[in-house]
């Protein structure tokens, strides 16, 4: 079975822009949580979404949106980019929603805003 | 909301030297997850606890889930350079309307010296 697919794997751009990240789960998964790691705060959740519905979201601000189509993809939109939204994000994903599901990560991708 | 807590946050061993790292929620959980992150890596799940007093063994790894279900710990006996990265705890809470969310712990480094 093939991982977790994220892309692009690297990115940059400048205050203000915004920026939409895609994830691939392991097929025949429909759950998909996304989490924002960085140095400091370490692994953050986002939001989580199963059958296109999202089921959980953490504390971050509106900028931060996702959603999740038919087929168990995944997308993140980040938008009004800050310094300090560089990070790598995180897309796992499982095979139900709920508390045993063990998450299964992609590679990341690492957002570096200037 | 819930806050899970790792300590410490670096640790670095001899080779053959034992290692542990302790994890403390802020509410009880449903369960807990230990996930592995080799540097330049995504997290790798390890294991999953989900009864009071669990205590599970791979091979060198011992992992520890609490009486109260509030804390953990995982513990590797006689380390090797294959140990190195970054160990995770994760845990699951009740975050309303059926739905757990799973909240990490920052994360101990390991670093180990040949």
């Amino acid at each position: 079975k093939a991982g977790v697919t994220q892309t692009p794997r690297y990115l940059i751009k400048t205050r203000g822009q915004q920026v939409t990240l895609s994830c691939s789960p392991i097929s025949g998964h429909r759950s998909v949580s996304w989490y924002q790691q960085t140095p400091g705060q370490g692994l953050q959740f986002l939001f989580e979404y199963f059958s296109e519905t999202q089921r959980n979201k953490g504390n971050f601000p509106g900028r931060f949106s996702g959603r999740q189509f038919s087929n168990s993809r995944s997308e993140m939109n980040v938008s009004t980019l800050e310094l300090g939204d560089s990070a790598l994000y995180l897309c796992a994903s499982s095979g139900t929603s709920g508390r045993n599901n063990e998450q299964f990560f992609g590679p990341g991708t690492r957002l570096t805003v200037l | 909301g819930q806050q899970v807590m790792q300590i410490p946050q670096y640790q670095h061993v001899q080779e053959g030297e034992d290692f542990t790292t302790y994890c403390n929620s802020s509410t009880t959980l449903s369960n807990i997850q230990w996930y592995k992150q080799r540097p330049g890596g995504h997290p790798v799940f390890l294991i999953q606890l989900v009864k009071s007093g669990e205590v599970k063994k791979q091979k060198r790894l011992t992992f520890q889930f609490g009486e109260a279900k509030k804390n953990s710990s995982l513990h590797i006996t006689a380390t090797q350079t294959t140990d190195v990265g970054t160990y995770f705890c994760a845990g699951h809470g009740y975050s309303g309307a059926g739905s757990y969310q799973l909240t990490f712990g920052k994360g101990t480094k390991l670093s180990v010296i040949p």
